[in-house]
């Protein structure tokens, strides 16, 4: 398997534009999280599905954020408008509900301008 | 609620000498616990889990931990590490919510070794 695929890596965005970031998780499993990285906050779980449905979206931090999980094998992260201060490290994960362990993909870096 | 605290948030080391990064816990059940590492530009990848059994558990690169339910403590340690083990690293607790196992991770621990 390849791994949690998240893309763009890369964004550069100008305030007040719409971002989506997209996540393809492992095959076969059922648990999605979104995660954010900066250096005030550490990692933040934003939101988390199972089996394509959100659970907890208590850490999303204001409704310009929204996720999706329209089918197993993809979600989405939006934020619309973009602020500065939305920057940072988006990390999208997955785990299995045999296992215990989170798998990572390798991020997407927003950089709102 | 359950909280992950690593006590330092920088550990500088020699190469070749031991290392301990420190990882203290607060839960009300039992928990799974968990130590990831994160290379410069990458995600996190599993370094090695306690999920229930023997207090010593073993993972890759030479690392291993020891879970101390009495003193609510996860340390890791390598007995001698490498250039190459600079990366941050993040200790991580799970519980079971909505049918999924939850991480909640500390604020990470920055392993810089010198030459």
């Amino acid at each position: 398997d390849a791994g949690v695929i998240q893309s763009p890596r890369h964004e550069v965005t100008e305030m007040g534009q719409e971002v989506t970031l997209r996540c393809k998780p492992i095959s076969g499993h059922n648990s999605l999280f979104w995660y954010r990285q900066t250096m005030m906050r550490g990692l933040e779980l934003l939101i988390y599905f199972n089996n394509n449905v959100p659970i907890d979206d208590s850490g999303m931090p204001e409704d310009r954020f929204s996720a999706k999980m329209p089918n197993a094998s993809f979600s989405t992260l939006k934020i619309q408008p973009s602020e500065p201060r939305d920057s940072a490290v988006y990390f999208c994960a997955s785990s299995s509900d045999t296992g215990f362990e989170a798998f990572f993909g390798q991020g997407t870096r927003l950089t709102v301008v | 609620a359950q909280s992950v605290t690593q006590l330092d948030s920088q550990v500088p080391v020699f190469e070749e000498a031991p290392v301990e990064l420190r990882c203290n816990y607060s839960s009300s059940v039992s928990v799974y616990l968990f130590w990831y590492v994160q290379y410069p530009n990458q995600g996190l990848q599993l370094l090695l889990k306690y999920l229930s059994g023997s207090t010593l558990v073993k993972g890759i690169n030479g690392f291993e931990a020891e879970f101390n339910k009495s003193q609510t403590s996860f340390h890791l340690r390598k007995p001698s590490v490498h250039i190459s083990d600079t990366a941050e690293y993040f200790c991580a607790v799970s519980l079971a919510s909505g049918g999924s196992y939850i991480p909640t991770f500390g604020r990470g621990t920055s392993l810089i070794v010198h030459p």
